[in-house]
């Protein structure tokens, strides 16, 4: 029943590594967000796709790479890990019409070491 | 000035206070106004949602946007232990196409509400 999934859920890693966070959503939306929040709890969009195209790249190190396979899934790779990296990763989805009503996923908690 | 302040608290309240919670802005283009409730560990999840200026009430929630001032709030009534969350507030300048619709959120007030 579970309607924004990720995995995984913690992801502990070195710096210099490349690693994978996926999400999923069963909502039938067609719009798909990344977001970070960083220690302070401050919430910040990353990437939107809508129906597989991008449409929101916020000011974000290309190191970060999203891909949309299908509308129900956009995954976020990320290479060469930094320090500051460490956060954690929100997916969320909606109705390209309804950007405010976006439903979040549980997260994942990256630490980069 | 940021786009959006949000006093961070923390907020520590008795049980069956009425909690105020604010933010302002700086973005005159700003239409969409939400408040998201965020518990310790887990995603936000979408508590209000109002368009414009105007009132909204559901349950012991209200949200009020006063355009002209750039402010907005949401009131608890009767607040319960479970209300214990980060409070968000966020806003877009529209609600399809493009970058228009991207939300942009406050940094979160920490509410506390004591048995």
């Amino acid at each position: 029943d579970t309607a924004v999934s990720q995995t995984p859920k913690y992801l502990v890693t070195q710096m210099g590594n490349d690693k994978s966070i996926k999400c999923e959503q069963n909502l039938g939306h067609d719009t798909m967000y990344w977001y970070k929040q960083d220690s302070k709890k401050f919430l910040k969009i990353m990437f939107s796709y809508n129906n597989k195209e991008l449409i929101i790249n916020e000011t974000v190190p290309n190191r970060f790479s999203p891909k949309s396979p299908d509308k129900a899934h956009l995954n976020l790779h990320i290479n060469s890990l930094e320090l500051g990296d460490s956060a954690v990763y929100f997916c969320a989805s909606s109705t390209f019409g309804l950007a405010g009503e976006q439903y979040f996923g549980p997260g994942t908690r990256l630490t980069v070491t | 000035q940021k786009e959006v302040e949000q006093d961070p608290g923390p907020l520590s309240v008795p049980e069956g206070a009425i909690v105020s919670l604010n933010c302002t802005y700086s973005n005159s283009a700003f239409q969409y106004f939400m408040w998201y409730r965020q518990y310790s560990r887990k995603g936000p999840e979408l508590l209000m949602y109002t368009y414009s200026s105007g009132n909204k009430e559901d349950g012991r929630f209200t949200a009020q946007v006063d355009k002209s001032s750039k402010y907005i709030s949401l009131f608890i009534r009767d607040s319960q232990p479970s209300d214990s969350a980060t409070y968000l507030c966020a806003m877009s300048a529209g609600n399809s196409g493009g970058s228009n619709y991207k939300l942009t959120f406050g940094k979160g007030t920490l509410l506390t509400v004591n048995p």
